[in-house]
């Protein structure tokens, strides 16, 4: 089975700083890894994932993470935040058949300060 | 197309009370799933299904019931509603052969129960 930490429950972070949201995950197999967004009262939307290739993924409005496997990682960056980026963000596991449910996180809220 | 739709949107129940929460998908998926998210807890699978006709349990069933009689519909029910099950409620999908583990969720049910 897997499971998820997000070592961080809340974020405040100021616009156009850089922020980075930690996410652990533990495996005994290979997995598939993403981040969900949450805007406020809304359901949950897929931001990016890594499924194999490249450990290094992007989304198109400026956040990436990286898969390191020897840290069982998958951290979520943004080098400049802004207003509209406060949400709750998720990050989740799977094993990589893909076909068993995914594992969330208890996400990590981000405030942006103006 | 409509993607992912709960209802109802918001809900109040007496202690005892019963009540089902629709979840209907227009896109064809095979899989379809129920979270609760709480406070502090992420999201957490109640039920899920891959195909009509069948219900797996997931991290917390107990209290819930499912059907999936048609492809595009999966209910959850609560027989008997306590306090403890005071939550959002969020119904996903995906589809098979394409979806890895990327998710489509609806916008939420928020449930009370006095």
């Amino acid at each position: 089975a897997q499971s998820v930490t997000q070592l961080d429950s809340q974020v405040p972070v100021f616009e156009e700083a850089p922020v980075e949201l930690r996410c652990n995950y533990s495996s005994s197999v290979s997995v598939y890894l993403f981040w969900y967004v949450q805007y406020p009262n809304q359901g949950l939307q897929l931001l990016l994932k890594y499924l194999s290739g490249s450990t290094l993924v992007e989304s198109i409005n400026g956040f990436e993470a990286e898969f390191n496997k020897s840290q069982t990682s998958f951290h979520l960056r943004k080098p400049s935040v802004h207003i509209s980026d406060t949400a709750e963000y998720f990050c989740a596991v799977s094993d990589s058949s893909g076909n068993t449910p995914l594992v969330f996180g208890k996400g990590t809220r981000l405030s942006v300060i103006a | 197309n409509a993607g992912v739709t709960q209802t109802p949107k918001f809900r109040v129940l007496k202690t005892g009370q019963s009540m089902t929460l629709l979840c209907a998908q227009d896109m064809n998926h095979e899989y379809m799933y129920w979270y609760r998210q709480d406070p502090g807890m992420g999201l957490r699978l109640i039920h899920y299904s891959v195909g009509e006709g069948t219900t797996a349990k997931g991290e917390v069933p107990d209290g819930y019931n499912v059907s999936r009689l048609k492809k595009q519909n999966f209910l959850l029910g609560l027989e008997s509603a306590a306090p403890s099950q005071t939550s959002v409620y969020f119904c996903a999908s995906k589809d098979r052969e394409r979806g890895a583990n990327v998710l489509t969720f609806g916008a939420g049910s928020r449930l009370t129960v006095l």
